[in-house]
């Protein structure tokens, strides 16, 4: 399975700030994905990531909120921009395996917005 | 939009008992993939299983069974002799073959008292 790690695992942030949220695999993946999981909730696919082209965005996600990048095949990264408190969650970022028959995710990113 | 169904909010029940999450979803597709997903108080999402649509055996992995029946589209995860380590919210998931992400249901909240 892949190895996948996630900076920061936690942080607090001021209302109006953007964070970058990395994410890192040990092997190379063709497609990574962004969830949130707000407080007591379920994960919600936020975006596909997508090596060379533009992040496919779920219905309610918008790169102006949420950009992404992708710059090769082990690394992605989340921008959560001009945060407020409803943007607390855990962002996890996410993996599947060359026939996508498994997925895995990283340990998250707990983002708390004051 | 086609759900994964999870109807118990919450189960507690006393150690050693066997406990049955439900999982019921909704396709239109004829083939497709199960996840069920623990996620323990620290916060990662550990992968426990995946069943594809053309498998209904039943599988088992020591105290954990799956039941998976196309019939009435549930697939259903059984804990025999629960422990208090089984404490967690356990998430049921579906990903259709031409999506390569999951759709989650609500999580159910299990509780393993001593």
């Amino acid at each position: 399975s892949a190895v996948i790690s996630q900076k920061p695992s936690r942080d607090i942030c001021q209302r109006g700030t953007s964070l970058t949220i990395q994410c890192q695999v040990d092997s190379q993946v063709t497609m990574m994905f962004w969830y949130r999981q707000q407080p007591g909730q379920s994960l919600t696919l936020i975006a596909t990531a997508n090596q060379g082209s533009e992040a496919t965005y779920e219905s309610g996600f918008v790169i102006d909120k949420f950009p992404i990048s992708r710059p090769n095949l082990t690394f992605s990264t989340l921008t959560v921009s001009n945060m407020s408190p409803e943007d607390s969650s855990i962002y996890l970022c996410s993996v599947g395996d060359g026939q996508f028959n498994e997925q895995f995710f990283g340990p998250g990113t707990r983002l708390t917005v004051l | 939009a086609q759900k994964v169904t999870q109807a118990q909010t919450e189960i507690s029940v006393v150690e050693k008992e066997d406990v049955t999450l439900d999982c019921v979803y909704e396709t239109r597709d004829t083939t497709y993939y199960l996840f069920w997903y623990k996620q323990p108080p620290s916060g990662e999402l550990v992968f426990l299983i995946r069943r594809n649509s053309f498998d209904e055996q039943n599988e088992i992995s020591g105290r954990y069974s799956w039941n998976f029946q196309k019939s009435t589209s549930s697939f259903n995860f059984t804990i025999t002799a629960s422990q208090v380590v089984d404490s967690a919210v356990y998430f049921c998931a579906r990903r259709d073959t031409g999506r390569r992400a999951l759709t989650f249901g609500s999580g159910t909240r299990l509780q393993v008292q001593p």
